[in-house]
């Protein structure tokens, strides 16, 4: 059963242009949750998303980031017109119908440059 | 002040030795996790505990809600124990995964 997978591993873009992390939840896993690691920063919540539903998104800045679960397919969190401070690491984590603890993607490591 | 504070911020240990990490808060909890994070960036879930004491392996946690007040154990400690561990708790008023974590507590465990 392979665990929460996150690609890609790292992303390096220029500002101005978008990103796209995937995140694909354990296998029977319908929740997923966002994270984002500013360097030399604790984790921060974005979001919570079950499929074709956004459950939670007080963590998530009010311009440019979105996120999706679609039915089919991974969850996506999109950030438009990068700028140097969406550097950071994003996390994803996913947990079953109702229950945690969550397990956690290796995460996606955005550089803006 | 943060929400959730976490000591120490560091921590140098012999192998062998046992070692206790400290996690207060001061919002009211449905859950608390313990997280590890290892050098290379990964995410592992501990425990989650809401109530008195769990165990696994070499590591206990426990949380006493009327202190507000959870910690981490880690027996026989080892080299490979070296990591990040972070404390982070779900509010009363949040929704699932929703957390609130500390700043993490940076093991480092020597031969």
């Amino acid at each position: 059963n392979a665990g929460v997978m996150q690609n890609p591993r790292h992303l390096v873009r220029r500002r101005g242009q978008e990103a796209r992390l995937r995140c694909s939840p354990m296998k029977g896993h319908s929740h997923v949750y966002w994270y984002r690691q500013l360097p030399e920063e604790g984790l921060k919540f974005m979001v919570y998303l079950q499929k074709e539903n956004i459950i939670d998104e007080s963590g998530m800045p009010k311009e440019r980031f979105s996120a999706e679960f679609p039915k089919e397919g991974p969850s996506i969190l999109r950030i438009q017109q990068v700028v140097r401070g969406d550097s950071a690491a994003y996390f994803c984590a996913s947990s079953p119908l109702g229950a945690t603890p969550l397990h956690f993607g290796n995460g996606t490591r955005l550089t803006v440059t | 002040k943060n929400e959730v504070e976490q000591s120490p911020q560091n921590l140098t240990a012999q192998e062998g030795e046992f070692i206790t990490i400290n996690c207060s808060y001061s919002v009211g909890i449905s859950a608390l996790h313990w997280l590890q994070q290892h050098p290379g960036g990964g995410i592992v879930s501990l425990f989650m505990l809401s109530s008195g004491k769990k165990k696994h392996g070499r590591l206990i946690a426990t949380i006493n809600i009327q202190e507000k007040h959870s910690s981490l154990h880690i027996t026989a400690s080892h080299p490979r124990d070296s990591a990040v561990y972070i404390c982070a708790v779900m509010t009363g008023g949040g929704s699932q995964g929703n957390l609130i974590f500390g700043k993490g507590t940076k093991l480092s465990v020597k031969p």
